[in-house]
């Protein structure tokens, strides 16, 4: 059972545009969302999070969208760049089905920019 | 400040050996996750530590995997036997406390291929 669902593989867009990256989860006892970014051969770096009390956060070139009562999340890139390449990996901490307070995560979608 | 450290970076075995894995967490962090990804997954929680107590194993394979933390410092995973399933990148990651906004910063993983 997924909980946390990133239906977009991957993602591909301008250098300058904006990236707009998807993320739906199922399980209302999330409270806490986050959004990591993966080089190759690197482990998951923080970027961005969001409480259930809030619906958007900012942090310079990203800005992150909840939308709790579609259980939707969206991180906002703009504007793209080169550098911003990677696979992006949504996650939502809560109460899960087992009872157990865990974080949780998407399968994650690569972004690539193009010069 | 030093980083989550992992070793060793790559392994590859065949089923039926033992292999283990070790990590060393940022200093001061009192929380250490070993999670496991499969290619094309996202991370998922094996084993949660506080100080040297586990606070969820509920999705670790007990039959074959095990872990510890002596000392609530350093923690080595170790699965014995192995199978074909688990192949995977399995990954450290640690944490100031074990609250839901508790940042985790992870290491850089251990492939493993059994083959």
């Amino acid at each position: 059972d997924q909980q946390v669902k990133q239906n977009s593989p991957s993602l591909s867009v301008q250098e300058g545009r904006i990236s707009i990256l998807n993320c739906d989860y199922t399980n209302s006892m999330f409270d806490y969302f986050l959004w990591y970014k993966k080089y190759p051969a690197e482990g998951p770096t923080f970027l961005i999070s969001i409480s259930s009390i809030k619906d958007k956060n900012e942090d310079g070139r990203f800005t992150v969208f909840l939308n709790k009562s579609a259980k939707h999340l969206s991180l906002h890139i703009v504007p793209s760049q080169p550098g911003d390449s990677a696979v992006y990996f949504c996650a939502a901490s809560g109460v899960t089905q087992g009872g157990s307070e865990k974080l949780v995560f998407g399968k994650g979608t690569k972004l690539t920019v193009n010069p | 400040e030093a980083g989550v450290a992992q070793s060793p970076r790559y392994k590859i075995i065949e089923k039926r050996q033992s292999v283990a894995f070790w990590c060393n967490p940022i200093s001061g962090h009192a929380t250490l996750y070993w999670y496991q990804q499969i290619l094309g997954q996202g991370p998922k929680l094996l084993i949660q530590f506080q100080n040297n107590g586990v606070v969820d194993d509920s999705q670790l394979p007990k039959d074959r995997f095990s872990a510890e933390r002596l000392k609530g410092v350093d923690s080595t995973l170790k699965i014995q036997p192995a199978k074909l399933e688990d192949s995977a990148v399995y990954l450290c990651a640690s944490s100031l406390a074990s609250g839901s906004t508790d940042t985790q910063y992870f290491g850089p993983g251990t492939r493993l291929t059994v083959l």
